[in-house]
Order: C-alpha cells, then sequence, then structure tokens
C-alpha cells in the first residue's frame, strides 16, 4: 500500500508569489494534517482536517489555507510568500481523529524555497 | 505558555555507546510520543507511552513516562550507524489528536561506525 504522498518535493518560488502543495492520505486514513518544519527545528502544527472540515488551526497568519477533497486528499495555499515561509511542508494522515493510538504517519514533504 | 524542551540538542557518540535524551514539560500529559526523522523523510513513529511511569521497549530502544506526567526519557542502547537522525518527543493530552502534535526541537544523534 502507497503511504502518504506529497507533491511537488522541491518548489523555488520568489517573494510575493503564491504556493500550493498537495498531500494525498494513506487509503482509508481520513485525517490529514500540515506541518511547517523550519531547518534545525521540530515540525509545527498548522492545519488538520477530518471529513473535510478543518479540526485544527495552528498559529500561523491568514496568508496559510488548506482545504481537503471528497477523496480526503488536501492541498495546503500559501499566499503571499515571504522568505520566511521557507520550509519543509510536512504531510500526514491518521485513522482517527482523536485518541492517542491513532498513529501519524508523515509523507517526505515538500521542500520550498523563497527567493 | 507551554514549554516544551529536549536535550541534548545533539550528541556524537561511538558505534556500541548508549545514548539517553529526555524531554520536559511545563504542563502534564497523558500521552508521550517518540518520533525519528532521517534525511529526506518525514518523522515516523518510534514509541508510543500512554501510562505515567509506563516503560516500554522497541527493540533496543526504551522509553519511559515519567511519573509527574511532565517528562519522558529514550534511551538507545548498543547504536549503530542507522540509529543516525533526529529523534523528537511530541506529547499530548488524552483524547487529543495525534494530527496536532506539539514537536520538541529535537536531539541530533550522529554516530561514528
Amino acid at each position: 500500500d502507497a503511504g502518504v504522498t506529497q507533491s511537488p518535493t522541491h518548489l523555488i518560488k520568489t517573494r510575493g508569489q503564491q504556493v500550493t502543495l498537495r498531500c494525498s492520505p494513506i487509503s482509508g486514513h481520513k485525517s490529514v494534517s500540515w506541518y511547517q518544519q523550519v531547518l534545525g527545528q521540530g515540525p509545527q502544527f498548522i492545519f488538520q482536517y477530518y471529513e473535510k472540515e478543518e479540526r485544527g488551526r495552528g498559529n500561523f497568519p491568514d496568508r496559510f489555507s488548506a482545504r481537503q477533497f471528497p477523496n480526503y486528499s488536501s492541498e495546503l495555499n500559501v499566499n503571499a510568500l515571504l522568505l520566511g515561509d521557507s520550509a519543509l511542508y510536512l504531510c500526514a494522515s491518521s485513522s482517527r481523529l482523536a485518541g492517542g493510538t491513532g498513529e501519524l504517519f508523515f509523507g517526505e514533504g515538500s521542500r520550498l524555497t523563497v527567493l | 505558555g507551554q514549554q516544551l524542551n529536549q536535550s541534548p540538542q545533539s550528541m556524537f557518540i561511538q558505534e556500541g555507546e548508549d545514548v539517553s535524551m529526555n524531554c520536559t514539560s511545563s504542563s502534564i500529559f497523558n500521552t508521550w510520543l517518540w518520533y525519528k526523522q532521517e534525511p529526506g523523510e518525514g518523522p515516523v513513529l518510534l514509541i508510543a507511552l500512554y501510562k505515567a511511569g509506563e516503560l516500554t521497549s522497541n527493540g533496543r530502544l526504551t522509553a519511559q513516562f515519567g511519573i509527574t506526567r511532565k517528562d519522558s526519557f529514550l534511551n538507545i542502547s548498543a547504536s549503530i550507524p542507522s540509529d543516525v537522525g533526529i529523534y523528537f518527543c511530541a506529547p499530548l493530552n488524552y483524547g487529543g489528536s495525534q494530527g496536532n502534535l506539539i514537536f520538541g526541537k529535537g536531539t541530533k544523534l550522529s554516530v561514528k561506525p
């Protein structure tokens, strides 16, 4: 079975541009979460979607938005890119919304560089 | 606000040595998770702890959930080169979602053959 897949794997943008990152969860998983990982730091929570509804939002500006589609895949959009948005963006899926035993499975990430 | 401290920041050890790292928090949690991230990969769950005082092993890895519920420890015995990576702790509360985790800053492990 395929794991969590993300695209693109790498991309370069310039300040002010917009970017869309895509994620396909593990088959059967209905929860998708997005994390930002800046170099040298742990992943930081951005959004969680479950059954196509936003179920959690981290401390990120409104330039960050996301959505989940009927097939449970998800997109993360970032508008008006800043240099500080350069990071590895990780998508993770889980079979559950809540409960400590709902293990999170991560994709390999999308490496965004903003020039 | 909640503070999560993970130490050490990095470790350089010889193959065969034992490794110990820990995570402390200003808040109480009901679950402690330990993840490993290898270069170019996303984090992978190593061990999950659900009960204060719990000691859990996964091969050469052993993790403990502190009695105070504010800390956790991860030990790796007889390290090998493939243990290289960054280890993260991630605590959460009962009923909380693993999709919404707070990660420590990580412990970067380097193993010299």
